[in-house]
């Protein structure tokens, strides 16, 4: 399958954990990446590779993998978290890529 | 700093063509492949296609494949898509993106601020 699913709506408490996942059989062989998006702004990469993450994103934001699904964990959230992500990876072909359907992230 | 900006983007009828650009700097453009992705009004991101860094590869999705045609001038570092035979579906904000791959890990960043097109008679 070249999909990625992920669930669409999300809500945490503020201060409180989340994850939001991402699965697909792609993510067998290709990491995930990660992207945030406010309305009204372009994608913003907050997870790449192994759990890694650019410079300028806090470190309550994480990432992992096991099996084909692959999880994006915000630990503490904040107000500032509520958006919406999206999972990316390579399909199974390796040279298409893919994305999942997004998740809307309300901190409550 | 590494920047990408968007630039083409409108209002066309259905069945008329569009060329869109995405103009690099900050970074050696040369040397990266680069990406165009969609979303459509309230909806989610969706990939469209991939150039590799020297122009050798180029690879589309289903849903544009043989409509659209992204290319590359790496003397102006500029990424292009032309679109053509342009449907309703393709209305959506186009944003291009580098694609960086290190290790076997990949991704996409930065993106551009996205370009709108609109196809409506």
């Amino acid at each position: 399958s070249s999909e990625l699913t992920q669930d669409p709506v999300v809500s945490v408490a503020l201060g409180q954990t989340v994850r939001i996942t991402c699965q697909g059989d792609s993510l067998r062989s290709y990491y995930a990446s990660w992207y945030q998006q406010k309305p009204g702004q372009a994608p913003v990469l907050v997870i790449y590779g192994k759990n890694k993450r650019p410079s300028g994103i806090p470190d309550r934001l994480s990432g992992s993998t096991s099996g084909n699904i692959a999880s994006l964990t915000i630990t503490g959230a904040q107000a500032e978290d509520e958006a919406d992500y999206y999972c990316n990876s390579r399909d199974s072909s390796g040279n298409h890529w893919v994305f999942g359907g997004g998740t809307k992230l309300t901190v409550l | 700093q590494e920047q990408l900006v968007e630039s083409g983007g409108g209002v066309v009828q259905p069945g008329r063509s569009l060329r869109l650009s995405c103009a690099a700097s900050g970074f050696s453009f040369s040397s990266y492949a680069m990406h165009w992705v969609r979303q459509a009004p309230g909806k989610g991101l969706e990939w469209v296609a991939v150039i590799w860094y020297d122009g050798s590869n180029r690879y589309y999705a289903d849903s544009v494949k043989g409509r659209f045609t992204i290319s590359r001038d790496n003397f102006k570092n500029t990424l292009y898509l032309q679109m053509d035979s342009l449907r309703g579906d393709d209305t959506a904000v186009y944003f291009c993106a580098r694609d960086v791959t290190v290790n076997g890990e990949n991704w996409f960043d930065p993106w551009g601020q996205g370009t709108l097109v609109i196809v409506s008679s």
